[in-house]
């Protein structure tokens, strides 16, 4: 069980393009998905908690408009990388939260490989 | 610690040697910690995890220690294999609260050389 898929795996793109990444979690509702950016041989970044039915909180120095997060449903959340260039080439990975025996508890995806030519 | 964007210490180790990897926190607060793995490519996977209560735990070839005096964890890994390389991350996730969010520290690179 808690499972957490992302959707693709790996991305290429033309520079000026946008990007949308899916976050799901397949067999557990999460109220709350948060989106971290990760460079290479570096730790992860948080960007922004997604709060199911309301606006993200983005991290402080992540750009709202050019990260678009929305989180429509219990199950999926979305992160659009807008007008994308070289330097947002980078490992994009959410996790999805939910709430267990009234404790708190976190899972994270495989990541999505975005390459921004 | 909140090291973020560093980059990453890197620990080689001998394969079949035991493997110890330290992780300073600064909430004294926290009451639950967490390590992960991530290999190459993938996302953090769950390892083991710990709450304030205790000041061990084990797992299958790995143990965590915590020692709230100085605000240490480690993670023991026993006979170090090569499936073992990967980067390790403590986190202390607040799990009573729901406005939290779960950060990273820098995190350590494991190499086991065969």
């Amino acid at each position: 069980g808690a499972v957490v898929s992302q959707h693709p795996s790996w991305v290429i793109c033309k520079s000026g393009t946008s990007v949308k990444i899916e976050c799901r979690s397949l067999d557990f509702q999460a109220t709350t998905m948060f989106w971290y950016r990760q460079f290479p041989k570096q730790s992860l970044m948080l960007m922004a908690t997604s709060n199911e039915g309301s606006k993200a909180t983005y991290e402080q120095g992540v750009e709202k408009d050019k990260f678009l997060i929305n989180h429509a449903s219990l199950t999926l959340s979305t992160l659009t990388v807008t007008s994308a260039h070289p330097e947002d080439s980078s490992f994009y990975i959410c996790s999805a939260r939910t709430r267990l025996a009234g404790l708190y508890e976190q899972f994270f995806g495989p990541g999505t490989r975005l390459t921004v030519l | 610690g909140e090291s973020v964007g560093l980059h990453l210490p890197t620990l080689s180790v001998q394969e079949g040697d035991n493997s110890i990897i330290n992780c300073a926190y600064s909430n004294s607060a926290s009451d639950y910690f967490i390590w992960y793995k991530q290999e190459s490519g993938k996302g953090p996977q769950f390892i083991i995890d710990i709450r304030s209560n205790m000041d061990k735990r084990q797992g299958q070839r790995v143990t965590v220690l915590l020692n709230k005096t100085v605000k240490h964890l480690s993670l023991q890994i026993a006979a170090t294999q090569p499936g073992d390389s990967a980067v390790y991350f403590c986190a202390e996730p607040q799990i009573k609260a729901a406005g939290n969010k779960l950060t990273f520290g820098g995190g350590t690179r494991v190499l086991v050389k065969p």
